[in-house]
């Protein structure tokens, strides 16, 4: 099946600094999405793409869709704390019915 | 608050039992998606219902069964239940399907099969 690899698995980060994530994928993808989750939370949505190319932005958050649709990154700027948690990117082949297909998620973790 | 109720948060359970979850998805939204996340695997998608038909079939196992309602609301019904069952399980819902698949999740039921 498809499947998603998302590096790095962890980032331990200082306050302010700037976070940079992303996903591969051995298929091709019409949708990328990225969420984040809290502990003991639902994943929350981000960021969705759904043009090959396409980049955008949600506050300090911004999403690329990879020219080859096989990829895409995230990056956060200025991080503070309450970026905390982790993120999943995610995949959706479209076309039909069916479910997205998740990376294992990057844990950001910031350091005082 | 993403709008999808997700119901019991916690249960726990013998090895053996069948246990229900449930899911009341966002107003307005006609798909449900149930997935299933354990440290090993990640977030695996199990199965979508549209409308009160099933859409897609992922890794859900055969013990694994899910239906949805005419009010749209859901229920995942898990059978002869083993200790690697126990994990997070999520609804998520989506206004359509197919090249929509901005998908908002619930809270989650933990499941600990003891």
């Amino acid at each position: 099946g498809q499947q998603l690899n998302q590096s790095p698995q962890s980032m331990f980060i200082q306050e302010g600094e700037d976070v940079s994530m992303n996903c591969t994928s051995s298929s091709i993808f019409n949708t990328w999405l990225w969420y984040k989750q809290d502990p003991g939370e639902g994943p929350v949505l981000l960021i969705a793409l759904y043009k090959a190319g396409e980049l955008t932005s949600n506050g300090r958050l911004t999403a690329q869709f990879g020219i080859t649709r096989k990829d895409s990154f995230l990056n956060i700027s200025a991080s503070i704390p309450s970026d905390v948690g982790i993120y999943f990117c995610a995949g959706h082949s479209g076309g039909g019915a069916d479910g997205l297909t998740f990376g294992k998620g990057t844990h950001l973790i910031i350091q005082p | 608050d993403s709008g999808v109720t997700q119901t019991p948060k916690h249960l726990i359970t013998a090895t053996g039992q069948r246990v229900t979850l449930r899911c009341s998805p966002r107003s307005g939204d006609l798909s449900v998606y149930w997935y299933q996340q354990s440290l090993d695997q990640g977030l695996q998608f199990l199965i979508q219902y549209y409308n009160g038909e099933e859409r897609a079939k992922g890794n859900i196992l055969e013990r694994f069964s899910a239906q949805q309602f005419p009010d749209l609301h859901s229920e995942l019904n898990l059978s002869s239940l083993e200790l690697g069952d126990s994990a997070l399980y999520f609804c998520a819902s989506s206004v359509g399907w197919g090249g929509l698949a901005e998908a908002f999740f619930g809270q989650g039921t933990r499941l600990t099969v003891v």
